[in-house]
């Protein structure tokens, strides 16, 4: 089955304590993204890759990590979690970044940093 | 820079009425991508439909409608005769075409809550 998958799907942890989020996709796609959800203000991008070791900045990027050493793997690394990254977090992948690509979603990490 | 607007955040209605969500959108490009995701109360993300910038035929699948409308710059979606099921968040989102990154840009989503 054609799929993006998160790891953890929950997580609660204290300020300070590094913590990664993994996110595999079995489609082959070239396209990754992470999406940060916050009541009120939709979905909005963290850090994307156009390939594998190709990776830039989203709009918000600020206390984030990531890397692409394999078309199917792109983790996000929290290094030291603050309270205002407490949030639901989306992993995201397309075949490539053309615009006109449906981006398949993975179900969710509800982050919680205290 | 582009933007998407959904306007309602919160609609109730009741089963087996008709409701429209609207949406709309701001954008210099003139090769641009809509889409619609639902998120029910699970969390995932579910791809409704994409339509992009040069086909403004309205879409009908199954109870779920889409009018594009160029001129008003809004991309709206309707669902005929409701059901619980129909219940989630739906958000609106927006694109440009481009060789490098333009990321989804989405709306902040409108609840609906469809009542038995």
């Amino acid at each position: 089955e054609a799929q993006v998958t998160q790891n953890p799907r929950y997580l609660i942890t204290v300020t300070g304590k590094k913590l990664t989020v993994t996110c595999s996709q079995n489609m082959n796609h070239e396209y990754m993204s992470w999406y940060r959800q916050d009541p009120g203000l939709g979905l909005r991008q963290i850090y994307y890759s156009m390939n594998v070791e190709v990776t830039d900045k989203g709009d918000v990027p600020e206390g984030y990590k990531v890397s692409r050493k394999e078309k199917r793997n792109f983790p996000l690394i929290l290094e030291s979690p603050s309270p205002n990254q407490t949030s639901l977090y989306f992993c995201a992948s397309s075949l490539y970044w053309t615009g006109d690509q449906p981006q398949h979603f993975g179900d969710g990490t509800r982050l919680s940093i205290l | 820079a582009q933007k998407v607007t959904q306007a309602q955040t919160e609609i109730s209605v009741v089963e087996k009425e008709d409701v429209t969500l609207d949406c709309v959108y701001e954008t210099r490009d003139t090769t641009y991508y809509l889409f619609w995701y639902k998120q029910p109360p699970s969390g995932e993300l579910v791809f409704l439909i994409r339509r992009n910038s040069f086909d403004e035929q309205n879409e009908i699948s199954g109870r779920y409608s889409w009018n594009f409308q160029k001129s008003t710059s809004s991309f709206n979606f309707t669902i005929t005769a409701s059901q619980v099921v129909d219940s989630a968040v739906y958000f609106c989102a927006l694109s440009e075409a481009s060789s490098g990154n333009t990321p989804l840009v989405f709306g902040k989503g409108t609840r609906l809550s469809v009542i038995a």
